[in-house]
């Protein structure tokens, strides 16, 4: 069964550090998608980054950019420059042709000034 | 403005109450989805409807009724609801699932 791991309950750090939230993952499938989803205290489920298992490269958006580790199964999230708008709960998520999503259960962040 | 209205925000219903949950997408996907989020679980897939077909039902308690009568629109219909029924209730879209989905703002149900 696929499944998907969020080690960090919380984590805070002060505003204009870099953080890197973890996430594993397991399925059997060869092609899937990786995706890291913010949501804000406006409770709005925002996508944030997405990575295609069969790409090597690193996905990036900006200030956030991923470690795809796919023999680790391992799909952290940087975030560069923090900033207060980051805090956020943040959760990764697997896509491998089901019709559903696998969600971790989240990291909360909290970017402190 | 993302796409995927949800109405109401905010709901208070008694447990003999009959309620309704909206959600409306307007960017042409073809796929629809129901998520409860309650505090300190992991999102909890309830329903989802591909091509106006419902293709997924995870045990959802019949107290809980889904109904996408088009491709654009999803309600949810509520009635003899629990306390512990209350949540934040997520609806979201999707054209190809590996794409990503968009989310609705939610509408966060308490049942008293």
């Amino acid at each position: 069964a696929q499944t998907v791991t969020q080690s960090q309950p919380e984590m805070s750090v002060q505003e204009a550090e870099t953080v890197t939230l973890s996430c594993t993952y397991d399925t059997s499938e060869n092609n899937y998608y990786l995706f890291w989803y913010k949501q804000p205290p406006s409770r709005q489920m925002i996508l944030v980054i997405r990575q295609e298992a069969y790409k090597q490269q690193n996905a990036t958006e900006n200030r956030f950019s991923v470690n795809f580790q796919k023999a680790a199964k391992s799909f952290s999230l940087k975030i560069s420059d923090s900033q207060l708008g980051d805090t956020a709960m943040y959760f990764c998520a697997l896509w491998d042709s089901n019709y559903q999503l696998i969600w971790g259960a989240g990291t909360k962040l909290i970017i402190k000034p | 403005e993302t796409g995927v209205t949800q109405t109401p925000r905010h709901l208070v219903m008694g447990m003999t109450n009959k309620k309704s949950l909206k959600c409306e997408q307007h960017l042409g996907h073809n796929a629809m989805y129901w998520y409860k989020q309650s505090a300190k679980k992991p999102l909890e897939l309830m329903f989802v409807y591909s091509l106006e077909e419902r293709v997924e039902n995870n045990s959802v308690p019949s107290r809980f009724s889904p109904e996408c009568p088009n491709s654009s629109h999803l309600f949810l219909h509520l009635h003899t609801l629990q306390p512990e029924d209350s949540a934040l209730y997520l609806c979201a879209s999707s054209q190809q699932g590996r794409s990503g989905y968009t989310f609705g703002s939610g509408t966060r149900l308490t049942v008293v």
